[in-house]
Protein backbone atom coordinates (compact mmCIF):
# COMPACT_ATOMS: atom_id res chain seq x y z
CA UNK A 1 0.00 0.00 0.00
CA UNK A 2 1.26 3.58 -0.58
CA UNK A 3 1.50 5.70 2.17
CA UNK A 4 2.61 9.69 2.07
CA UNK A 5 4.81 10.98 4.87
CA UNK A 6 5.20 15.02 5.90
CA UNK A 7 8.02 15.05 8.75
CA UNK A 8 7.69 18.75 9.56
CA UNK A 9 4.07 19.18 11.82
CA UNK A 10 4.96 23.12 11.74
CA UNK A 11 6.88 25.35 9.48
CA UNK A 12 7.59 28.86 10.17
CA UNK A 13 8.50 31.39 7.50
CA UNK A 14 9.01 35.84 7.12
CA UNK A 15 6.82 37.25 5.07
CA UNK A 16 8.68 38.00 1.51
CA UNK A 17 11.00 35.37 2.20
CA UNK A 18 10.96 31.74 0.62
CA UNK A 19 10.55 27.94 2.57
CA UNK A 20 10.27 24.62 1.80
CA UNK A 21 8.16 21.69 2.96
CA UNK A 22 8.92 18.32 2.57
CA UNK A 23 7.27 15.26 1.67
CA UNK A 24 8.05 11.49 1.14
CA UNK A 25 6.13 8.96 -0.79
CA UNK A 26 6.20 5.15 -0.85
CA UNK A 27 5.11 3.17 -4.00
CA UNK A 28 5.83 0.37 -5.78
CA UNK A 29 4.21 2.08 -8.98
CA UNK A 30 5.50 3.76 -11.73
CA UNK A 31 3.04 6.05 -12.87
CA UNK A 32 1.20 8.42 -10.34
CA UNK A 33 -0.10 11.51 -9.90
CA UNK A 34 0.95 13.90 -6.33
CA UNK A 35 -0.26 16.89 -5.59
CA UNK A 36 0.03 19.79 -3.14
CA UNK A 37 -3.07 20.82 -0.78
CA UNK A 38 -3.55 24.35 0.90
CA UNK A 39 -6.25 24.32 3.63
CA UNK A 40 -6.55 27.65 5.31
CA UNK A 41 -8.58 28.37 8.48
CA UNK A 42 -11.79 28.48 6.40
CA UNK A 43 -11.34 24.75 5.65
CA UNK A 44 -11.56 24.54 2.32
CA UNK A 45 -9.39 22.24 0.25
CA UNK A 46 -7.49 24.02 -2.67
CA UNK A 47 -5.26 22.27 -4.95
CA UNK A 48 -1.86 24.23 -5.56
CA UNK A 49 0.08 21.98 -7.50
CA UNK A 50 -0.36 18.97 -9.27
CA UNK A 51 2.78 16.60 -10.94
CA UNK A 52 2.08 13.72 -12.95
CA UNK A 53 5.21 10.98 -12.33
CA UNK A 54 5.80 10.31 -16.01
CA UNK A 55 6.96 14.28 -16.34
CA UNK A 56 10.56 14.93 -15.61
CA UNK A 57 10.07 18.69 -15.30
CA UNK A 58 8.93 20.27 -12.09
CA UNK A 59 5.38 21.37 -12.04
CA UNK A 60 5.48 25.62 -11.17
CA UNK A 61 2.64 27.67 -9.97
CA UNK A 62 3.35 31.13 -9.77
CA UNK A 63 5.25 31.34 -6.70
CA UNK A 64 4.86 27.88 -5.90
CA UNK A 65 7.37 25.53 -7.30
CA UNK A 66 7.96 21.56 -6.53
CA UNK A 67 11.45 19.49 -6.29
CA UNK A 68 10.04 15.77 -7.84
CA UNK A 69 12.67 13.61 -7.27
CA UNK A 70 11.36 10.35 -8.22
CA UNK A 71 14.13 8.04 -7.51
CA UNK A 72 14.09 9.47 -3.92
CA UNK A 73 10.23 9.29 -3.74
CA UNK A 74 10.38 12.69 -2.52
CA UNK A 75 7.99 16.13 -3.47
CA UNK A 76 8.94 18.98 -1.60
CA UNK A 77 6.83 22.03 -2.28
CA UNK A 78 8.60 25.54 -2.24
CA UNK A 79 6.51 28.87 -1.59
CA UNK A 80 8.75 31.77 -3.30
CA UNK A 81 8.18 35.29 -1.62
CA UNK A 82 5.73 34.25 0.75
CA UNK A 83 2.69 36.13 1.69
CA UNK A 84 0.68 36.33 5.10
CA UNK A 85 -2.36 34.78 2.97
CA UNK A 86 -0.11 31.34 2.34
CA UNK A 87 -0.55 30.71 6.38
CA UNK A 88 -2.33 27.20 6.07
CA UNK A 89 -2.30 23.51 6.50
CA UNK A 90 -0.50 22.33 3.78
CA UNK A 91 -1.54 18.32 2.83
CA UNK A 92 0.92 15.98 0.36
CA UNK A 93 -1.26 13.38 -1.51
CA UNK A 94 -0.86 10.88 -3.90
CA UNK A 95 -2.69 9.08 -6.42
CA UNK A 96 -2.26 6.27 -8.63
CA UNK A 97 -2.83 7.01 -12.54
CA UNK A 98 -4.08 3.60 -13.54
CA UNK A 99 -7.34 2.00 -12.90
CA UNK A 100 -6.16 -1.15 -11.28
CA UNK A 101 -9.47 -1.77 -9.21
CA UNK A 102 -9.88 -1.80 -5.33
CA UNK A 103 -9.02 1.42 -3.57
CA UNK A 104 -5.63 2.49 -5.48
CA UNK A 105 -7.25 5.18 -7.54
CA UNK A 106 -8.53 6.90 -4.41
CA UNK A 107 -5.98 10.11 -2.53
CA UNK A 108 -3.83 9.14 -0.13
CA UNK A 109 -3.09 12.02 2.05
CA UNK A 110 -0.23 13.06 4.56
CA UNK A 111 -0.43 14.69 7.92
CA UNK A 112 0.12 17.89 7.02
CA UNK A 113 2.09 21.10 7.66
CA UNK A 114 0.53 23.93 9.48
CA UNK A 115 2.59 26.88 7.78
CA UNK A 116 2.72 30.27 9.93
CA UNK A 117 4.25 33.58 8.01
CA UNK A 118 5.16 36.39 10.10
CA UNK A 119 4.97 39.57 9.35
CA UNK B 1 -21.98 25.61 -10.75
CA UNK B 2 -22.45 24.86 -7.12
CA UNK B 3 -19.73 22.20 -7.27
CA UNK B 4 -19.86 20.00 -4.15
CA UNK B 5 -22.69 20.83 -1.21
CA UNK B 6 -21.97 19.32 2.01
CA UNK B 7 -25.09 19.70 4.84
CA UNK B 8 -24.95 20.38 7.36
CA UNK B 9 -22.02 22.72 8.21
CA UNK B 10 -21.95 21.89 11.91
CA UNK B 11 -23.89 19.85 13.98
CA UNK B 12 -23.50 18.28 17.24
CA UNK B 13 -24.81 14.52 18.16
CA UNK B 14 -25.16 12.64 21.65
CA UNK B 15 -23.73 9.16 21.52
CA UNK B 16 -25.86 6.81 20.34
CA UNK B 17 -28.05 8.69 18.05
CA UNK B 18 -27.66 8.40 14.17
CA UNK B 19 -27.68 10.78 11.29
CA UNK B 20 -27.25 11.54 7.80
CA UNK B 21 -24.39 13.46 6.62
CA UNK B 22 -25.36 14.89 3.05
CA UNK B 23 -23.24 14.78 -0.17
CA UNK B 24 -24.51 16.60 -3.52
CA UNK B 25 -22.28 17.51 -6.51
CA UNK B 26 -24.12 18.81 -10.12
CA UNK B 27 -20.86 18.23 -12.10
CA UNK B 28 -21.62 14.78 -13.33
CA UNK B 29 -19.07 13.74 -11.42
CA UNK B 30 -18.54 9.94 -11.72
CA UNK B 31 -16.46 9.16 -8.62
CA UNK B 32 -17.35 10.61 -5.02
CA UNK B 33 -15.55 9.52 -1.67
CA UNK B 34 -15.75 10.73 2.17
CA UNK B 35 -12.68 11.73 4.01
CA UNK B 36 -12.86 12.37 8.01
CA UNK B 37 -9.83 15.02 9.07
CA UNK B 38 -8.54 14.62 12.19
CA UNK B 39 -5.99 16.91 14.40
CA UNK B 40 -2.20 14.86 13.28
CA UNK B 41 -3.90 12.39 11.25
CA UNK B 42 -4.42 14.19 7.77
CA UNK B 43 -7.31 13.38 5.74
CA UNK B 44 -8.45 9.35 5.85
CA UNK B 45 -10.67 7.53 3.26
CA UNK B 46 -14.19 6.30 4.74
CA UNK B 47 -16.01 5.21 1.90
CA UNK B 48 -16.00 5.94 -2.29
CA UNK B 49 -18.33 5.07 -4.78
CA UNK B 50 -16.94 4.68 -8.95
CA UNK B 51 -20.72 5.59 -10.28
CA UNK B 52 -24.39 5.08 -9.28
CA UNK B 53 -24.96 1.26 -7.72
CA UNK B 54 -21.41 1.04 -6.59
CA UNK B 55 -19.67 1.78 -3.42
CA UNK B 56 -16.21 0.26 -1.57
CA UNK B 57 -15.00 0.74 1.87
CA UNK B 58 -11.83 3.09 2.03
CA UNK B 59 -9.03 2.75 5.00
CA UNK B 60 -11.91 3.61 8.03
CA UNK B 61 -15.34 2.45 7.41
CA UNK B 62 -15.91 1.25 10.93
CA UNK B 63 -19.52 2.78 12.11
CA UNK B 64 -20.08 4.67 8.35
CA UNK B 65 -22.42 3.60 5.90
CA UNK B 66 -23.32 4.90 2.52
CA UNK B 67 -25.30 4.39 -1.00
CA UNK B 68 -25.42 5.93 -4.22
CA UNK B 69 -28.34 5.77 -5.72
CA UNK B 70 -28.04 8.07 -8.11
CA UNK B 71 -24.72 9.68 -9.72
CA UNK B 72 -25.21 13.60 -7.91
CA UNK B 73 -26.28 12.01 -4.24
CA UNK B 74 -23.56 10.44 -1.88
CA UNK B 75 -25.25 10.53 1.70
CA UNK B 76 -22.87 9.29 4.57
CA UNK B 77 -24.97 7.82 7.87
CA UNK B 78 -23.66 7.44 11.14
CA UNK B 79 -25.26 4.44 12.35
CA UNK B 80 -24.87 4.87 16.18
CA UNK B 81 -22.93 7.40 16.88
CA UNK B 82 -19.46 7.36 19.04
CA UNK B 83 -17.15 10.29 20.68
CA UNK B 84 -14.19 8.58 18.34
CA UNK B 85 -16.54 9.97 15.33
CA UNK B 86 -16.02 13.45 16.47
CA UNK B 87 -13.93 14.96 13.31
CA UNK B 88 -14.10 16.91 10.06
CA UNK B 89 -15.67 15.75 7.22
CA UNK B 90 -15.17 16.14 3.82
CA UNK B 91 -16.87 14.86 0.37
CA UNK B 92 -15.03 15.10 -2.74
CA UNK B 93 -15.57 14.29 -6.31
CA UNK B 94 -13.98 13.66 -9.80
CA UNK B 95 -15.23 13.40 -13.15
CA UNK B 96 -13.66 10.11 -13.46
CA UNK B 97 -11.83 7.64 -10.70
CA UNK B 98 -9.16 6.92 -12.97
CA UNK B 99 -6.87 9.13 -15.10
CA UNK B 100 -6.23 12.78 -15.44
CA UNK B 101 -9.00 14.28 -13.83
CA UNK B 102 -8.49 16.45 -10.72
CA UNK B 103 -10.86 16.32 -7.13
CA UNK B 104 -13.42 18.99 -6.06
CA UNK B 105 -13.92 19.42 -2.65
CA UNK B 106 -17.01 20.28 -0.12
CA UNK B 107 -16.60 22.53 2.21
CA UNK B 108 -16.32 20.07 5.38
CA UNK B 109 -18.87 19.57 8.04
CA UNK B 110 -18.02 19.73 11.53
CA UNK B 111 -19.32 16.78 13.79
CA UNK B 112 -18.94 16.89 17.23
CA UNK B 113 -20.06 13.56 19.55
CA UNK B 114 -21.51 13.89 23.16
Amino acid sequence: AQTVTQSQPEMSVQEAETVTLSCTYDTSESDYYLFWYKQPPSRQMILVIRQEAYKQQNATENRFSVNFQKAAKSFSLKISDSQLGDAAMYFCAYRSRRNYGGSQGNLIFGKGTKLSVKP
Amino acid sequence: NAGVTQTPKFQVLKTGQSMTLQCAQDMNHEYMSWYRQDPGMGLRLIHYSVGAGITDQGEVPNGYNVSRSTTEDFPLRLLSAAPSQTSVYFCASSYSWSGDYGYTFGSGTRLTVV
